[in-house]
């Protein structure tokens, strides 16, 4: 069974850019989370969405948005780039939402560079 | 707040050696604890997860343990490898929610 994918991998932007990441989770899976990790902040939570509905937000500014689609695979969005948003961006799928004991599956992230 | 803290920040060992990771969280409703490994660069990959019933949980060399009352976890890794090398993240789920540890950076040297 094929892993999540995450696409780019790696890109860079300039200040004031915006930029769309796409994932996709495990075949099957219905649930997918976005993340930021930065070696200051560690892993944050930016958003959930299970069935195209998201279902749980973090606390990040408006500029960061997403989105999932009806094959559950998964875009989010950053618009206004500031220096600040550069990070290891990472999706995660799981069958079902964040309660429970549902094993959540990571990709590789993609990894944001704003100049 | 809900918080994970993890120590030490960074841990050195030889290979072959044990060690053991530790893990305080300030999370509630508590539903469970999960322990991930992050290679540099690559995603986090699940280790164990535990819920509130279990106290010990293995996964080969990997052992977690989880007292619900003092709100601790470890995390021991007998006979280190030099696959080892990487951060091991703590996260607490609650409700929905997750609240991830900073992690610890574990290098096992030959």
């Amino acid at each position: 069974k094929a892993g999540v994918t995450q696409t780019p991998r790696y890109l860079i932007k300039t200040r004031g850019q915006q930029v769309t990441l796409s994932c996709s989770p495990i075949s099957g899976h219905r649930s997918v989370s976005w993340y930021q990790q930065t070696p200051g902040q560690g892993l944050q939570f930016l958003f959930e969405y299970f069935s195209e509905t998201q279902r749980n937000k973090g606390n990040f500014p408006g500029r960061f948005s997403g989105r999932q689609f009806s094959n559950s695979r998964s875009e989010m969005n950053v618009s206004t780039l500031e220096l600040g948003d550069s990070a290891l961006y990472l999706c995660a799928s799981s069958s079902f939402p964040g309660q429970g004991i549902y094993e959540q599956y990571f990709g590789p992230g993609t990894r944001l560079t704003v100049t | 707040k809900n918080q994970v803290e993890q120590s030490p920040q960074s841990l050195i060992i030889l290979e072959g050696k044990n060690c053991t990771l530790q893990c305080n969280y300030t999370v509630s409703p508590f539903s469970n604890l999960r322990w991930y490994k992050q290679d540099t660069g690559r995603g986090p990959v699940s280790l164990t997860i535990m819920t509130f019933s279990e106290n010990t949980k293995s996964n080969g060399r990997y052992t977690a343990t989880l007292d619900a009352d003092t709100k601790q976890s470890s995390l021991h890794i007998t006979a280190s490898q030099l696959s080892d090398s990487a951060s091991y993240i703590c996260v607490v789920n609650y409700g929905q929610n997750f609240v991830f540890g900073p992690g610890t950076r574990l290098s096992v040297l030959p």
